[in-house]
């Protein structure tokens, strides 16, 4: 059955502090990594990963993938209040009909001024 | 560009009564997701529709819930009769394809009584 493991489920930090999440997965027929940030309401679509190895970055955010040990991080630098969030790792398995995507359970991110 | 709209917003209802939550995705998209979201559960997804027909209903509870999507622009998540389980807030989702990143909607908050 296909599994996602986020860690750590919260964290606290102080502003400008470095944050790392970790996001691993056992999914068949691997596809791509998704992660998102959900704030009070829906969640928004942050980086989408297909290959190992290349890191992608949209400001003080960066992500990462391993397909080789299964797993991927998200990257948050001098973080901000505004950074406060649930992320949520999503990966994508073929399956007969479409690739599905699995959401894992998040980890929710305080980030205190 | 608009994004998903959902409808209602809130809704809360005595245990029993049928409940029905509605979903515009955006213009152009082919694929669109319902989940739920609880606090136990995380995001779960309970059915997926390509070019309007149910491609995966795996994930839809029981009887009790059934989804229609009559045209590419409207889509319904039905429960009857709601239980107090149900409680939770469901979501809509769309993309332009099945295996590229989701837009969701603000999602219904259902509290069942």
């Amino acid at each position: 059955e296909d599994k996602v493991v986020q860690s750590p489920l919260s964290l606290v930090v102080h502003e400008g502090d470095t944050v790392t999440l970790n996001c691993s997965y056992e999914v068949t027929n691997f596809r791509s990594l998704l992660w998102y940030k959900q704030e009070k309401k829906a969640p928004t679509f942050l980086f989408m990963l297909t290959s190992s190895g290349i890191e992608k970055k949209s400001g003080r955010l960066s992500s990462i993938l391993d397909k080789k040990e299964l797993f991927s991080i998200l990257n948050i630098t001098a973080t901000q209040t505004g950074d406060s969030a649930i992320y949520l790792c999503a990966p994508l398995g073929a399956k007969t009909s479409y690739d599905k995507v699995i959401f894992g359970p998040g980890t929710s991110l305080s980030v205190i001024p | 560009d608009a994004g998903v709209i959902q409808s209602p917003r809130h809704e809360v209802t005595e245990m029993g009564q049928e409940v029905t939550l509605r979903c515009k995705p955006i213009s152009g998209h082919n694929s669109l997701f319902w989940y739920r979201q609880t606090m136990m559960r995380g995001l779960e997804l309970l059915i997926y529709f390509n070019n309007n027909v149910p491609i995966d209903d795996s994930g839809m509870p029981e009887d009790r819930f059934s989804a229609k999507m009559p045209n590419a622009s409207f889509s319904t998540l039905k429960i009857q009769p709601s239980e107090p389980r149900d409680s939770a807030v469901y979501f809509c989702a769309s993309s332009l394809l099945g295996n590229q990143p989701q837009h969701f909607g603000d999602g219904t908050r259902l509290s069942i009584l």
